[in-house]
């Protein structure tokens, strides 16, 4: 059964700031599989990135995705304040068929 | 557009079965590759998958809940049921429907989510 860990649980940023979040799986995944959300909240999860690297629609240029095998990367590369959310990696296909990581939340120093 | 709404009781009581709508619009469930799944989400936690159904009426299920879940489509009212047996107090949560991507390959479109206390 595969399994998703997220570093750190929290990271505490400024606006302006980068921000490097991971994704770590215990078996390998497939690129085309992995995919991060962010969520504010009372809100639904919102489809970021999908595999590993694609912005979905409507996704500012400032979130971009990486990692292949069993280590992933989401990366904001200057924090804006609606950036300030919790975000989960995702994977498809392997057993258990969805599996989503615990999250990391980006919060304001 | 495409959107999906849950409906469904805000309460339901210990050992009780939950039946849960998911009414969806701007797509269609008979579409090539084109999933349904629900997630649910304690409250202060994570996202954990529960069920996903496939245009073709292939069903996949959490491992972990698989023998409380059922999960159907009704193409031609555009909704998906799933039904959860033997409620206890930790299944309260929010629970969301969302559209899996015949292209994306993931949720890109998900509902806004409903409240399900488990509590006598």
């Amino acid at each position: 059964e595969i399994v998703l860990t997220q570093s750190p649980g929290t990271l505490s940023l400024s606006p302006g700031e980068r921000a490097t979040l991971s994704c770590r799986a215990s078996q390998s995944v497939s690129s085309s599989y992995l995919a991060w959300y962010q969520q504010k909240p009372g809100q639904a999860p919102r489809l970021l990135i999908y595999g590993a690297s694609s912005r979905a629609t409507g996704i500012p240029d400032r979130f971009s995705g990486s990692g292949s095998g069993t280590d992933f990367t989401l990366t904001i590369s200057r924090l804006e304040p609606e950036d300030f959310a919790v975000y989960y990696c995702q994977q498809y296909g392997s057993s258990p068929l969805v599996t989503f990581g615990p999250g990391t939340k980006v919060d304001i120093k | 557009q495409i959107t999906l709404k849950e409906s469904g009781p805000t309460l339901v009581k210990p050992t009780q079965t939950l039946t849960l709508t998911c009414t969806f619009s701007g797509f269609s469930l008979s579409t090539s590759g084109v999933g349904v799944g629900w997630i649910r989400q304690p409250p202060g936690k994570a996202l954990e998958w529960l069920a996903l159904i496939y245009w073709n009426d292939d069903k996949r299920y959490s491992p972990s809940l698989k023998s409380r879940l059922t999960i159907t489509k009704d193409t031609s009212k555009n909704q998906v049921v799933l039904t959860m047996t033997n409620m206890d107090p930790v299944d309260t949560a929010t629970y969301y429907c969302a559209h899996r991507s015949d292209r994306l390959l993931h949720f890109d479109y998900w509902g806004q989510g409903t409240l399900v206390t488990v509590s006598s």
